[in-house]
């Protein structure tokens, strides 16, 4: 089956430095991933949408220049949180649909393992 | 802009009683419904996924069930064990968005 690693699954940092998180599809192409965070006892709320070779599509109230995501190849994205702050601490975790785009309506999305920042 | 509610928000059972999760949606425009287990500061596990067309889906002592039209899914566990013990998010996925429940945390009592 489809499967999306996610790297690191915990990191702690400085304040005012800055965390990559890598998302990999093992085993199929996504030229779309999709970035989710979770705060504590909160459901998954979308982040931005990464897409293949091209800018990535944020939903309102993320700051794009904060989270700044690349997707420079099919099977790989990656999130950088930039100059990162306490409340910037949360579970972030990445998804991919093998099907996206076509015949998306037979697969559901599948994901990563999250990652767990905590910025002190 | 869909809307995923469940309910209840904590569930508590003793070990072997059968339990539905509900959850419900405002848009009835999905293309699928699909049900996450969440283990305690872990990713999510995939359970069970109908697509709009269908009605439900059995996995083992799982079952989901899609009504589009009243905008609802429910999950049943069967003769539940403290291994179920986890927090439950459904997820509508639409037209290039997946939005997601606000989840039910279950714990059985062994």
């Amino acid at each position: 089956g489809a499967v999306v690693s996610q790297h690191p699954s915990r990191v702690i940092c400085k304040s005012g430095t800055s965390v990559k998180i890598e998302c990999r599809s093992l085993d199929f192409q996504a030229t779309t991933m999709f970035w989710y965070r979770q705060f504590p006892k909160q459901s998954l709320m979308l982040m931005a949408t990464s897409n293949e070779g091209s800018k990535a599509t944020y939903e309102q109230g993320v700051e794009k220049d904060k989270f700044l995501i690349n997707h420079a190849s099919l099977t790989l994205s990656t999130l950088t949180v930039t100059s990162a702050h306490p409340e910037d601490s949360s579970f972030y975790i990445c998804s991919a649909n093998p099907h996206h785009g076509r015949q998306r309506t037979n697969y559901g999305y599948t994901f990563g393992s999250g990652t767990r920042l905590t910025v002190v | 802009k869909q809307e995923v509610t469940q309910i209840p928000a904590a569930l508590s059972v003793p070990e072997g009683e059968n339990l539905v999760l509900n959850c419900s949606f405002t848009d009835s425009a999905i293309y699928n419904l699909q049900w996450f287990r969440q283990d305690p500061g872990k990713g999510l596990t995939s359970l069970l996924l109908i697509q709009s067309s269908q009605r439900e889906q059995t996995s083992g002592r799982l079952n989901a069930s899609l009504d589009k039209s009243s905008g609802r899914s429910t999950l049943y566990i069967a003769a539940s064990q403290p291994g179920d013990s986890a927090t439950y998010l459904c997820a509508a996925a639409g037209y290039q968005k997946v939005t997601f429940g606000t989840g039910t945390k279950l714990q059985v009592i062994p």
